[in-house]
């Protein structure tokens, strides 16, 4: 199975300064078609995940430009800039290449 | 619009088999698939398995000698069931369906399971 290992596992952010988070996979996720599978969840606190970014750098419906994602074929960043409290809660990175589709374990973001 | 909705028992006892339900509504079982993950309480994500659009299934194979998808495309439902279940599969349970080609990302609210005696 493809781990990926997200760092750091928890961020503590001034609202209105930028937070980066890291996610590292165990093996290549861009798949036969040139698409990178990777894609970012926020799990906001006792909600379920929504998707906020696909195939590693775009952002899905609704979801503000302040979000932008980038990477190679294993190392990937999401960057959040001028963080709101709306944006408080777990972010997942995860891949849909093969079967499972696994996780990295979180990021816990909360405001300073 | 989109919706899934997970049901079953809050509570099931130690080596009991666990049940869940996913009904769909605002999309066809025949053209999207769906998924399973859980949360145990307080940790990540992981991924059960799928009930493809086209009947095929796919499991976690941490899992698989303990996991059965199936489905009911007349009631739009998806079902787990899940054996032999134990304390560490407390937790919640969510049902999914996603897809890049559309791009179509949805998630139920999630069903709290917790395994005790």
């Amino acid at each position: 199975d493809i781990v990926l290992t997200q760092a750091p596992l928890s961020v503590s952010v001034t609202p209105g300064e930028s937070a980066s988070i890291s996610c590292r996979s165990s093996k290549s996720l861009l798949s036969s078609k040139g698409i990178t599978s990777l894609y970012w969840y926020l799990q906001r606190p006792g909600k379920s995940p929504q998707l906020l970014i696909y195939q590693m750098s775009n952002l899905a419906s609704g979801v503000p430009d302040r979000f932008s994602s980038s990477g190679s074929e294993t190392d990937f960043t999401l960057k959040i800039s001028k963080v709101e409290t709306e944006d408080v809660g777990v972010y997942y990175c995860g891949h849909r290449l093969e079967y499972p589709n696994t996780f990295g374990a979180g990021t816990k973001l909360e405001l300073k | 619009q989109v919706q899934l909705t997970e049901s079953g028992p809050g509570l099931v006892h130690p080596s009991e088999t666990l049940s869940l339900t996913c009904t769909v509504s605002g999309f066809s079982l025949t053209g999207y698939s769906v998924y399973w993950v859980r949360q145990p309480s307080g940790k990540g994500l992981e991924w059960m398995g799928r009930m493809r659009y086209n009947g095929d299934t796919s499991y976690n194979s941490a899992l698989k000698s303990r996991l059965s998808i199936s489905r009911d495309t007349s009631k739009n439902q998806v079902f787990l069931k899940m054996n032999s279940l134990q304390t560490d599969d407390t937790g919640t349970y969510y049902c999914t369906s996603y897809s890049s080609y559309p791009l179509f990302d949805y998630w139920g609210q999630g069903v709290m399971v917790t395994v005790s005696s």
